[in-house]
């Protein structure tokens, strides 16, 4: 089974300053990533994916991540985090075998502080 | 497209009492998910429908929980009778399956609280 790992859960950053938020995940194969977004009371809201073409994928808003194969890692990024990023982000595997199979990580909620 | 459309948004109502839920999935999504959050768990899938019919039921909580799609439009999550612990809020999702993993689709939650 795969599994996904989000290390922290909770990241304060400064308005203007970057945002790392860190995701690992656990497959024998290439999986399909994804980050998703959850602002206060509102569903989830597809960031980013990555399906095994570039390993740098871009979203919206200025996020970015880096498929990483040898560090099973797909870490999210953003040079400069603004007031309305403050929300929970999660990290997402998805079953190979079974696209319709997917393993969210426990979630990382980012406070952005004035 | 109007997206993931679920009712009732909250709920409150007592031990005991039925509580039904429902989701409306994008037009043309072939698979319904129903997961609940909360701050202990983190986000569990319940229950997903591929075509209408319902296949992986394993994190269906207990015999309380059933959840039905009798059309490609329309999804139901019923608890009877519903408990404290039931308290949470209840998502769907839709995808339209095949190939590459796709994008779920998620609706904005019903909040469940039962007291």
């Amino acid at each position: 089974a795969q599994s996904v790992t989000q290390l922290d859960s909770h990241v304060s950053v400064s308005e203007g300053t970057p945002v790392l938020l860190r995701c690992n995940y656990s497959s024998s194969y290439s999986p399909s990533l994804f980050w998703y977004v959850q602002h206060p009371n509102k569903g989830l809201q597809l960031l980013l994916k990555y399906t095994s073409a570039a390993t740098l994928v871009k979203g919206i808003n200025g996020f970015e991540a880096e498929f990483k194969k040898s560090e099973t890692s797909f870490h999210l990024t953003k040079p400069s985090a603004h007031m309305s990023d403050a929300a929970e982000y999660f990290c997402v595997v998805s079953d190979k075998d079974n696209f319709n199979k997917f393993y969210f990580g426990s979630g990382t909620k980012l406070n952005v502080k004035p | 497209d109007a997206g993931v459309i679920q009712s009732p948004r909250h709920e409150v109502t007592e031990m005991g009492q039925e509580v039904t839920l429902r989701c409306k999935p994008i037009s043309g999504h072939n698979s319904l998910f129903w997961y609940r959050q909360t701050m202990m768990r983190g986000l569990e899938l319940l229950i997903y429908f591929n075509n209408n019919v319902p296949i992986d039921d394993s994190g269906m909580p207990e015999d309380r929980f059933s959840a039905k799609m009798p059309n490609a439009s329309f999804s139901t999550l019923k608890i009877q009778p519903s408990e404290p612990r039931d308290s949470a809020v209840y998502f769907c999702a839709s995808i339209k399956s095949g190939g590459l993993a796709g994008e779920l689709f998620f609706g904005e939650g019903s909040r469940l609280t039962v007291l």
